[in-house]
């Protein structure tokens, strides 16, 4: 069965450290592969997507993820965290079979920025 | 003007009793979602519209019901209140690319509580 697994339900870092939040999916298909970020009281937002071509993706606000099929993996990264990138992050996956594909969700990532 | 609107954004309710959540768009997709969100749980689909006169069940729908009155509004009831649908709703459009490339694009979200 497809799934997607966000290791770390809650990432802490210092302003201005790196960012890490890791995702890995299982498919036996391609993947399309999406990170969405929710802002404290408000709904979630696409910050960036991977469907064909370049498998490293650059998203808004300085975030990025790189698709590495070897390790069924989609990381995202940001080299340099702000105090406003506090948020909760969500990893999800479709897949190219068939027209009732829907969006699977990782269960999220509370990333925590400490001044 | 938000392209997803959601209302109310807060309401409180006694078991029992029968509520309605709406959720209007003004982007022209066809497709709708409805979501609730709990802590450490991520995201669950509730229903989904691929048009107005397709209406699918999520992994979730028991105790709910939708109406999907036009393209551009959704309607999510609960007919019967408990308090475990206390929870985060959201609701989500999206754009239908090939091959699965569709975002969706969250609504604001209604804070509901069952007591």
């Amino acid at each position: 069965a497809q799934s997607v697994t966000q290791l770390g339900s809650h990432v802490s870092v210092s302003e201005g450290a790196l960012v890490l939040l890791r995702c890995n999916y299982s498919s036996s298909v391609p993947p399309y592969l999406f990170w969405y970020v929710q802002y404290p009281n408000q709904g979630l937002q696409l910050l960036l997507k991977y469907t064909t071509g370049a498998t490293l993706v650059k998203g808004i606000n300085g975030f990025e993820a790189e698709f590495k099929k070897s390790e069924t993996s989609f990381h995202l990264t940001k080299p340099s965290a702000h105090m406003s990138d506090a948020a909760e992050y969500f990893c999800a996956v479709s897949f190219n079979a068939g027209n009732n594909r829907k969006l699977i969700w990782g269960l999220g990532t509370s990333l925590a920025v400490n001044p | 003007d938000a392209d997803v609107t959601q209302t109310p954004r807060n309401r409180i309710t006694k078991t029992g009793k029968r509520i309605m959540l709406e959720c209007s768009q003004t982007k022209g997709h066809d497709r709708m979602y409805w979501y609730r969100q709990d802590p450490g749980l991520g995201l669950r689909l509730i229903y989904y519209s691929f048009d107005v006169k397709d209406i699918n069940k999520g992994e979730i729908s028991d105790g709910y019901s939708v109406s999907r009155q036009a393209q551009a509004k959704f309607s999510l009831s609960l007919e019967s209140a408990i308090p475990n649908q206390t929870a985060l709703y959201f609701c989500a459009t999206s754009d239908y690319g090939t091959g699965g490339q569709e975002t969706q694009y969250f609504g604001p979200g209604t804070r509901l509580l069952v007591l």
